[in-house]
């Protein structure tokens, strides 16, 4: 049973460069939440999508973008790369319900380390 | 303001010496709590959910207990492959407020010592 991946693994970008972060989620899963980790510290929440929606966004600014394919999977999307975008970026899924809030456990894939130079 | 604070930072134990880690919280509701291994380079595996005080979880050497405000994640007789980084996270609920995010800990570094 494959787990939440992610790709690529690693990455390096300039300031003010875009990019763009890859993510299936866990079979049988339809929501995918991505988070940001930075060094020696726990991860913050960045949005969450259901049904191809963002459905709950935390607080980043607006260069922080992302979409649901019908398949589930996902794509973060960040514009004008700032030094502290560095950090490693974390997908995880669970499953939804029709209601809007769900506490079933989020998986994580092992994320993506972006280097901002 | 949520806030989830976990202690202590770092611990070093023998193999074989048994202790526990702590995650106190602060939310107007808690909606469910999850414990997460993460090693080094990876992503946080899923180690248990509480969702109610007095609820108790265990999984081979560890064993997750919930209170109102903190939970304890007991660590039986352990092994060097224990060594990791454990976070906690709450997922704030209420009928006023209930979220999806997780808001995470800083976690605490284990390192056990054959």
């Amino acid at each position: 049973d494959a787990g939440v991946t992610q790709s690529p693994t690693h990455l390096i970008k300039t300031r003010g460069q875009q990019v763009t972060l890859r993510c299936s989620p866990k079979s049988g899963h339809d929501t995918v939440s991505w988070y940001q980790q930075a060094l020696g510290q726990g991860p913050q929440f960045i949005f969450q999508y259901y049904e191809e929606e963002e459905r709950q966004r935390g607080n980043f600014p607006d260069r922080f973008s992302g979409h649901q394919f019908p398949n589930y999977s996902s794509e973060l999307n960040v514009n004008a790369l700032l030094l502290g975008d560095s950090a490693l970026y974390l997908c995880a899924s669970s499953l939804g319900s029709t209601g809007w809030v769900s506490n079933q456990p989020q998986h994580f894939g092992d994320g993506t380390r972006l280097s901002i130079l | 303001e949520d806030q989830v604070t976990q202690s202590p930072e770092a611990l070093r134990l023998q193999e074989g010496e048994s202790s526990s880690l702590n995650c106190s919280y602060t939310v107007s509701g808690l909606r469910g709590l999850f414990w997460y291994r993460q090693d080094p380079g990876k992503g946080p595996e899923f180690l248990f959910t509480l969702y109610s005080a007095g609820e108790e979880k265990e999984k081979e050497r560890l064993k997750a207990t919930l209170t109102k405000k903190e939970s304890f994640l007991h660590i039986t007789a352990p092994k060097p492959e224990d060594s990791a980084t454990y976070l906690c996270a709450v997922q704030e609920g209420n009928y006023g407020g209930a979220t999806n995010k997780l808001i995470f800990g800083t976690g605490t570094l284990l390192a056990v010592q054959p």
